[in-house]
């Protein structure tokens, strides 16, 4: 099965700040990637999909990078909206996701 | 508008059996495969099970393969999740989501979840 790391696990960062979170398969997964946003007492949100295309209605300060076995997840300038927990979820082989990635305010 | 409605979760002693359900409205319910994602209290998504449009298609997380049946029926618009055997670290908050296409997708939509507890 296919091992998905994510770092780091948590971020502290302010409104307006460029924030990049790394996602990595065990093995390639090509462009097979998702993103993911929760937020507390929340079902996840898809935000990106084939490593970096965005999911309609997902504001444009939200991209995504990458191909085989490393991955990115890039917002842009950071908005309050934004502090919750992200996760990356590779669908080559069946499903996996990543442990997340909680952005916290500074 | 898409809706998954996820019902059945319970307080279950280990070793007990539950039956998970999703209603789907607002889409083609048989164009779609559908999976079940869990989150344990205070903790990361796991995904659990996915099957394909028919269902003549399913897999399975090693930490359920044997316990757990997924299942649906296309006239009713609805997924099941059995679960068997359950044991305390199947406690978690259990999400029905609508892949985006085959099962080989992302989850373009999620109910809100029904909470497993398994305890004695």
């Amino acid at each position: 099965d296919i091992q998905m790391t994510q770092s780091p696990s948590t971020l502290s960062a302010s409104v307006g700040d460029r924030v990049t979170i790394t996602c990595r398969a065990s093995q390639s997964i090509s462009s097979w990637l998702a993103w993911y946003q929760q937020k507390p007492g929340k079902a996840p949100k898809l935000l990106i999909y084939k490593a970096s295309s965005l999911e309609s209605g997902v504001p444009s300060r939200f991209s995504g990078s990458g191909s085989g076995t490393e991955f990115t997840l890039t917002i842009s300038s950071l908005q309050p909206d934004d502090f919750a927990t992200y996760y990356c979820q590779q669908y080559n082989s069946h499903s996996t996701f990543g442990p997340g990635t909680k952005v916290e305010i500074k | 508008e898409v809706q998954l409605v996820e019902s059945g979760g319970v307080v279950v002693q280990p070793g007990g059996s539950l039956r998970l359900s999703c209603a789907a409205s607002g889409f083609t319910f048989d164009d779609y495969a559908m999976h079940w994602v869990r989150q344990a209290p205070g903790k990361g998504l796991e995904w659990v099970s996915l099957i394909n449009w028919d269902g003549g298609y399913t897999y399975y997380a090693d930490s359920v393969k044997g316990r757990f049946t997924i299942s649906r029926d296309n006239r009713k618009n609805s997924l099941y999740l059995q679960m068997n055997s359950l044991r305390a670290e199947d406690t978690a908050l259990y999400y029905c989501a609508k892949s985006n296409g085959g099962y080989d997708n992302p989850l373009g939509y999620w109910g809100q979840g029904t909470l497993v507890t398994v305890s004695s």
